[in-house]
């Protein structure tokens, strides 16, 4: 396994439009994370799936933001209608719950949004 | 709250030398800090990692400490490389495996 990794690495679209980005862990990995970090910030958290489920959305994730884990598997993160605000990078994490690593994150690459 | 704060915002130093870079946090309940470097466009790369009961450990040209008493904890980076150019990013667990991330500190090693 070649750890996490997401797609699309860039992405430009104009304010308004609709992306889709997607994020496949680790294969063992029963947590996914999704995280998004602005210039010179560190990564805010938007929410987690543990399996399918997921368990915990921060305030930051708007109604415009929707993710999913349908299999738990890969995940989807959806944002609607984007704004410039929403121009970041989005990262993605996965963990595995228990054992001598418990807890730990690896991270994907990230997929840098530019909403124009 | 929880919070994690890193200094300095930003460094600059020469190829060759060494440099330290602190971190402070009030997390709690505290599970576990880590230092992960960050590469331009790039994710997060996790360097070490410590538990409470722990107060060093080293990974290569990097060696952490953690006092968890003042719950401080700092990275020093020796003989410094171009390549350590990146962001330093200071992140402390709560014992639910939430993460809350510092700021990060900018480092820029110059020839």
């Amino acid at each position: 396994d070649t750890g996490v990794s997401q797609d699309p690495r860039h992405k430009i679209t104009k304010r308004g439009q609709n992306v889709t980005f997607r994020c496949d862990p680790i294969s063992e990995h029963n947590r996914l994370y999704w995280y998004r970090q602005t210039l010179g910030q560190g990564p805010e958290f938007l929410t987690y799936f543990q399996n399918e489920a997921q368990l915990e959305k921060s305030r930051l994730l708007s109604d415009r933001f929707s993710a999913e884990r349908p299999k738990g598997s890969f995940s989807t993160l959806e944002i609607q209608r984007t704004e410039q605000g929403d121009s970041a990078m989005y990262l993605c994490a996965s963990s595995l719950k228990g054992g001598p690593r418990n807890y730990e994150q690896y991270f994907g690459p990230g997929t840098r949004l530019t909403v124009t | 709250k929880n919070q994690v704060e890193q200094s300095p915002q930003s460094l600059i130093i020469l190829e060759g030398k060494n440099c330290t870079l602190q971190c402070n946090y009030t997390v709690s309940p505290f599970s576990n800090l880590r230092w992960y470097k960050q590469d331009t466009g790039r994710g997060p790369v996790s360097l070490t990692i410590m538990t409470f009961s722990e107060n060093t450990k080293s990974n290569g040209r990097y060696t952490a400490t953690l006092d968890a008493d003042t719950k401080q904890s700092s990275l020093h980076i020796t003989a410094s490389q171009l390549s350590d150019s990146a962001s330093y990013i200071c992140v402390v667990s709560d014992q639910g495996g939430k993460l809350i991330f510092g700021q990060g500190t900018e480092l820029s090693v110059k020839p």
